[in-house]
């Protein structure tokens, strides 16, 4: 079964503190690899699209990277403003996406 | 600034109702996907189309569900009758694929549904 699991649940960081949010996966045939922020009573807005293993995409103080079995959300030295649940995504088939339950990240100033 | 938008925002009804929720999707995409999150459950795949067709339903309740795509600018997601375990918020997204390669989804900001 098709299952993405995402860790921790809640991280909480003191603002200008580095940390990796995780999103391991186990699929049968992965397409791409989605992150997503959402913001509360808001809809999720795309951040980035990993393909293949090795693959890293960077924006402002993210940086997202995919090996085989995971992804990593990396956040350097956030702000209060990057407090948001962040989602990732796999992609299976041509267009279906299953989510996993999110990070809830909290940085304090 | 293209987005999707979606009507109503939030919705109040009692059991037994019909809702109507619906969705425009950003003008040139050819996928359209309803979700719904909820806490337990998190974010949901219930349908989506492509090119105004449907190409999957099976995370929807057939027996009280529906979804439909009239025309290009409008998609609808239709429950009859509610239940209070309906309640949570629907989202609506679309992409544009072209069949093999995919690109990412955009959300719009939600329905929230509370049947009572």
């Amino acid at each position: 079964e098709d299952q993405v699991t995402q860790s921790p649940e809640a991280l909480r960081l003191q603002e200008g503190e580095s940390s990796s949010l995780n999103c391991s996966y186990t699929v049968s045939g992965l397409r791409g690899l989605f992150w997503y922020r959402q913001d509360p009573g808001k809809g999720p807005e795309f951040l980035f699209t990993l393909y293949s293993a090795g693959e890293e995409k960077e924006k402002e103080r993210l940086k997202a990277t995919l090996t085989k079995k995971e992804s990593f959300l990396h956040i350097t030295a956030p702000k209060p403003e990057d407090s948001a649940t962040y989602l990732c995504a796999v992609q299976v088939g041509y267009n279906k996406l299953i989510f996993g339950a999110g990070t809830r990240l909290a940085v304090h100033p | 600034d293209a987005r999707v938008t979606q009507t109503p925002r939030h919705k109040v009804t009692e059991m037994g109702q019909e809702v109507t929720m619906r969705c425009q999707p950003i003008l040139g995409h050819n996928t359209v996907f309803w979700y719904r999150q909820t806490m337990m459950q998190g974010l949901e795949l219930l349908a989506y189309f492509r090119n105004r067709a449907p190409l999957d339903d099976s995370g929807m309740p057939k027996d009280r569900f529906s979804a439909e795509m009239p025309d290009a600018t409008l998609a609808t997601l239709k429950i009859q009758p509610s239940e209070p375990r309906d309640s949570a918020v629907y989202f609506c997204a679309s992409g544009l694929s072209s069949g093999v390669s995919y690109n990412e989804q955009f959300f719009g900001p939600g329905t929230r549904l509370t049947v009572l």
